[in-house]
């Protein structure tokens, strides 16, 4: 079984501080991350995935991840917060081949000017 | 990269009807395709993982003669729900493989834009 928890449900920050959104998640296989960024009443946007390479993942808009096996971890970074990066975030994980992800329940992410 | 299109983006009906979601893979086949609900502010849950040219595949706690999934070409996937009822209105997402994911065996999803279902 696969599971992802995200800490905090809402996380603010300052236009042109760091951002951290935090994940952990648990499986019994090895583990292929990602993680999705959703603007108001859109679908889901993938902003980079892990899948057992490079342990830290660069994507989309300046965002980044690293994921830590001792730690369980895989938490999403980005060196300065922008107004438009003010969305929901979800980190997910599923397991090799057409295996369906598991979401974590998400966290807002505000943007103060 | 590849695109979900699914259709209607909103749909408003009466109680006792029934309304289908049609999700299409735009430009690529996909052979399987998952269905996901979102109430506000929540996650999203697994209902269904549709398969071309056979029975979806249902998790639990998911009422499969309510939820019709029809998966009847490799670009069209459709979630009808069926006698809706006011606890039926959420969020619909359709999400398909990205045939660009290669071979790193990850199952790296793409995302329609999502239905959203309100029931009187």
């Amino acid at each position: 079984a696969q599971s992802v928890t995200q800490l905090g449900s809402h996380v603010s920050v300052s236009e042109g501080a760091l951002v951290l959104l935090r994940c952990n998640y648990s499986s019994s296989v090895p583990p292929y991350l990602f993680w999705y960024v959703q603007y108001p009443n859109q679908g889901l946007q993938l902003l980079l995935k892990y899948t057992s390479a490079a342990t830290l993942v660069k994507g989309i808009n300046g965002f980044e991840a690293e994921f830590k096996k001792s730690e369980t971890s895989f938490h999403l970074t980005k060196p300065s917060a922008h107004m438009s990066d003010a969305a929901e975030y979800f980190c997910a994980v599923s397991g090799a081949g057409n295996t369906p992800l598991v979401f974590g329940k998400g966290t807002r992410l505000s943007v103060i000017a | 990269g590849a695109v979900v299109s699914q259709h209607p983006s909103r749909v408003i009906c009466k109680s006792g009807t029934s309304v289908k979601i049609e999700c299409r893979s735009l430009d690529f086949q996909a052979t399987t395709m998952f269905w996901y609900r979102q109430f506000p502010k929540q996650s999203l849950m697994l209902m269904a993982t549709s398969n071309e040219g056979s029975k979806a595949t249902y998790e639990q706690g998911v009422e499969k003669d309510k939820f019709l999934i029809n998966h009847a070409s490799l670009t069209l996937s459709t979630l009808t729900v069926t006698s809706a009822h006011p606890e039926d209105s959420s969020f619909y997402i359709c999400s398909a493989r990205d045939p660009g994911t290669g071979n790193s065996g990850a199952n790296v999803l793409t995302f329609g834009a999502g239905s959203r279902l309100t029931v009187l």
